[in-house]
């Protein structure tokens, strides 16, 4: 079956310090795996891709093939993180979304 | 704004009224996909077209869900007699090809009273 978990509905974290978002698939194919993000009343956009292996506002994320695993990480959270996360796994046909995980930065 | 564009915004109907809802997609892009969220969820996948090509409906997408994308430009997706189970927000994105990078639009936020 296709899927994405993540486990955490929410993750509260001081300024400054580091922040891992856990996302894990399963997928029998070769997979393609995307973090979205959605601010405050802003549309749902895309943060990073694991083919790019590039960070995106400080944040990385790893495929780990063996845990099946997708990890969005930043060392130092900054307020402007606050928002909603969402790891989805892309198909030939369409993505799939895990259920989310809103990240709250506290000053 | 070049981005998805949906229409409305917002919707209420009554409990067993029709509503559709319109999405504009990025111009070039070739694929379009509708997604449906409610509360305490990802965005759950409906359907996707391929051109004016309709490739995918998930289980889903009751036979009260119709969806057309004429000419391969925008997307309509029709509810016929709607329940209340249906309120949600209605997403949609674009795309250029498979596994790239698809848009989303701001939804439409429907609810049913």
């Amino acid at each position: 079956a296709q899927r994405v978990t993540q486990p955490e509905k929410l993750l509260s974290v001081f300024k400054g310090a580091p922040v891992e978002l856990k996302c894990n698939y399963s997928y029998s194919g070769s997979p393609e795996l995307f973090w979205y993000v959605q601010y405050s009343r802003q549309r749902l956009q895309l943060l990073l891709r694991h083919i790019s292996r590039e960070s995106i506002k400080g944040f990385t994320a790893d495929l780990n093939k063996g845990e099946t695993s997708f990890h969005l990480k930043k060392p130092f959270a900054q307020e402007e993180d606050s928002a909603m996360y969402y790891c989805a796994l892309s198909t030939t046909d369409k993505l799939i979304f895990g259920t989310g995980t809103r990240l709250q930065v506290f000053p | 704004d070049t981005g998805v564009s949906q229409n409305p915004r917002h919707k209420i109907t009554k409990r067993g009224q029709n509503v559709t809802f319109r999405c504009d997609p990025i111009s070039e892009h070739n694929r379009l996909y509708w997604y449906r969220q409610t509360l305490g969820q990802g965005p759950e996948f409906l359907t996707y077209f391929q051109n004016e090509a309709q490739l995918e409906k998930s289980r889903l997408l009751s036979d009260r869900f119709s969806a057309e994308r004429p000419k391969g430009s925008f997307s309509t997706l029709e509810i016929q007699r709607t329940e209340q189970g249906d309120s949600a927000m209605y997403l949609c994105a674009s795309s250029f090809g498979e596994n790239t990078e698809a848009f989303f639009g701001q939804g439409t936020r429907l609810t049913v009273v």
